[in-house]
C-alpha cells in the first residue's frame, strides 16, 4: 500500500543553518505531497504542497520538489529560526474522491538560538 | 470563524469507561476526519466521513465508533475505554467539492485522552 517515510529525529540545529528533512514515498498512480507542521501544543497546519512532478512548494522560506524519478519530496530551509522548531510531517494524498492523507511519522527540528 | 474545534482537550479515563469526543467544523466543509497520533507512528486515520451521512473506516478503527450528526459534526465514541487507546486525536476537515485542486485538511488543536 501505499506509504511515506522520512527521516528521524531530532535534528538539532543552530539558528540560521540549512535544513533539510528527507521525504521519500511509495505510491501507485501520481499523489499529491504535502508538509504539515505542527508547534507544540498545536494541531497539524499546512505548511506547503505540490501535485504533480517538478511542482516546487513553497511557502515561509520552506520549499520542497517533487521528484518523481527518485520518489522523494524533501523539505528545504535557507536559513532556519527559533520560531520554525517544531514536528514536521510530510504526507500524501492517494488518488481518488476521499481525500485521505497518508503520513509519515513526523520529525522534530529543534532550533537553538 | 473558529475553524475546527475539540472538546476535551484532556481526559483521563480508566479502563472499560465511554466517553465521547466531540468535534465541530465551522467552513462549510463535506469531509471530516478523526485521527490518532502516537509516538514514533505519525499519524493514523481512524474513521472519516465524506460527506454528511456517511462514513468510513479508516486505518485503525477498531475500538472506536463515530456519528457524522450534521455537517458541522463529527464524534468519536469509545465504548470501552482501553490503555492501547491512550493518545492524542486530531478532527480535520476539508471541501471535497471536487472542482479540482488538492483541498487541504483542516485540524483542530486535539484531544490529549489518558486510559488508565
Amino acid at each position: 500500500g501505499d506509504s511515506v517515510t522520512q527521516m528521524e529525529g531530532p535534528v538539532t540545529l543552530s539558528e540560521e543553518a540549512f535544513l533539510t528533512i528527507n521525504c521519500t514515498y511509495t505510491a501507485t498512480g501520481y499523489p499529491s505531497l504535502f508538509w504539515y507542521v505542527q508547534y507544540p501544543g498545536e494541531g497539524l497546519q499546512l505548511l506547503l504542497k505540490a501535485t504533480k512532478a517538478d511542482d516546487k512548494g513553497s511557502n515561509k522560506g520552506f520549499e520542497a520538489t517533487y521528484r518523481k524519478e527518485t520518489t522523494s519530496f524533501h523539505l528545504e530551509k535557507g536559513s532556519v529560526q527559533v520560531s520554525d522548531s517544531a514536528v514536521y510531517f510530510c504526507a500524501l494524498r492517494a488518488g481518488g474522491a476521499t481525500n485521505k492523507l497518508i503520513f509519515g511519522t513526523g520529525t522534530l527540528l529543534a532550533v537553538q538560538p | 470563524n473558529a475553524g475546527v474545534t475539540q472538546t476535551p482537550k484532556f481526559q483521563v479515563l480508566k479502563t472499560g469507561q465511554s466517553m465521547t469526543l466531540q468535534c465541530a467544523q465551522d467552513m462549510n466543509h463535506n469531509s471530516m476526519y478523526w485521527y490518532r497520533q502516537d509516538p514514533g507512528m505519525g499519524l493514523r486515520l481512524i474513521y472519516y466521513s465524506a460527506s454528511e451521512g456517511t462514513t468510513d473506516k479508516g486505518e485503525v478503527p477498531n475500538g472506536y465508533n463515530v456519528s457524522r450528526l450534521n455537517k458541522r459534526e463529527f464524534s468519536l465514541r469509545l465504548e470501552s475505554a482501553a490503555p492501547s487507546q491512550t493518545s492524542v486525536y486530531f478532527c480535520a476537515s476539508s471541501d471535497s467539492s471536487g472542482r479540482g485542486g488538492v483541498n487541504e485538511q483542516f485540524f483542530g488543536p486535539g484531544t490529549r485522552l489518558t486510559v488508565l
